[in-house]
């Protein structure tokens, strides 16, 4: 089993829904999560970062961590077409020198 | 602008051959990472360093070699390319060692081995 298990869709969804994104994972001692969101033929960018447990919010996106059930989630509200990317999570145990892990990416496509 | 940049972004190159890309942040960031991304596997870490001589082995290290003789600078180096190693692969740096550091990502070379 992977480490990090993330369904690499494809998702479509038309404008406006609002879009789920999860990843599974099986390491208890992850503790920070992230977010990154990449555009065909790009380099990852950073989305949303958070530590532990709990709910974070930047604008139209909201990340949820629960570690409790090994299982963190992004939500975009009024998603829009430029929102269409693949989506990666990414995890690692302690301070910023280490390594990620990654899950595999979800690829989004939002309809106009 | 600070930025990360990498090169070549796009190579060809046959079995056995050496090859090496190029990396270059100017942020003035200790770390720096080397990753490669499969269709099917995501991103996986193959060398890392935490700054001047200091080079460390990741997941997927066999094959490949770094150096850091500056701050700036972490080429990968393939020793002796393999079809299994055609891939894009992604420089990354960071700041320092706090826990809120984020790692930022460079563009990508998009390697084809024949």
């Amino acid at each position: 089993q992977k480490e990090v298990e993330q369904d690499p869709g494809p998702l479509s969804v038309p404008e406006g829904a609002i879009v789920s994104l999860n990843c599974t994972y099986s390491n208890s001692a992850f503790q920070y999560f992230m977010w990154y969101r990449q555009y065909s033929r790009k380099g990852p960018e950073l989305l949303m970062y958070t530590y532990s447990s709990g709910n974070k919010e930047d604008g139209r996106f909201t990340a949820q961590v629960d570690k409790s059930s090994k299982y963190i989630s992004l939500f975009i509200r009024d998603s829009q077409p430029s929102d269409s990317a693949t989506y990666l999570c990414a995890m690692r145990e302690g301070r910023g020198a280490d390594g990620l892990t990654f899950g595999k990416g979800t690829h989004l496509i939002i309809q106009p | 602008d600070a930025e990360i940049t990498q090169s070549p972004r796009h190579k060809i190159t046959e079995t056995g051959r050496q090859v090496t890309l190029a990396c270059h942040q100017t942020w003035n960031h200790n770390n720096m990472f080397w990753y490669r991304q499969d269709l099917g596997h995501g991103l996986r870490l193959i060398h890392y360093s935490y700054g001047v001589q200091d080079t460390n082995k990741g997941e997927v290290s066999d094959g490949y070699s770094v150096s850091r003789s500056n701050t700036e600078d972490l080429p990968l180096t393939l020793e002796s390319a393999a079809s299994s190693q055609t891939s894009v692969y992604f420089c990354a740096s960071s700041k320092q060692s706090g826990v809120w550091d984020t790692q930022y990502f460079g563009p990508g070379t998009r390697l084809t081995v024949l």
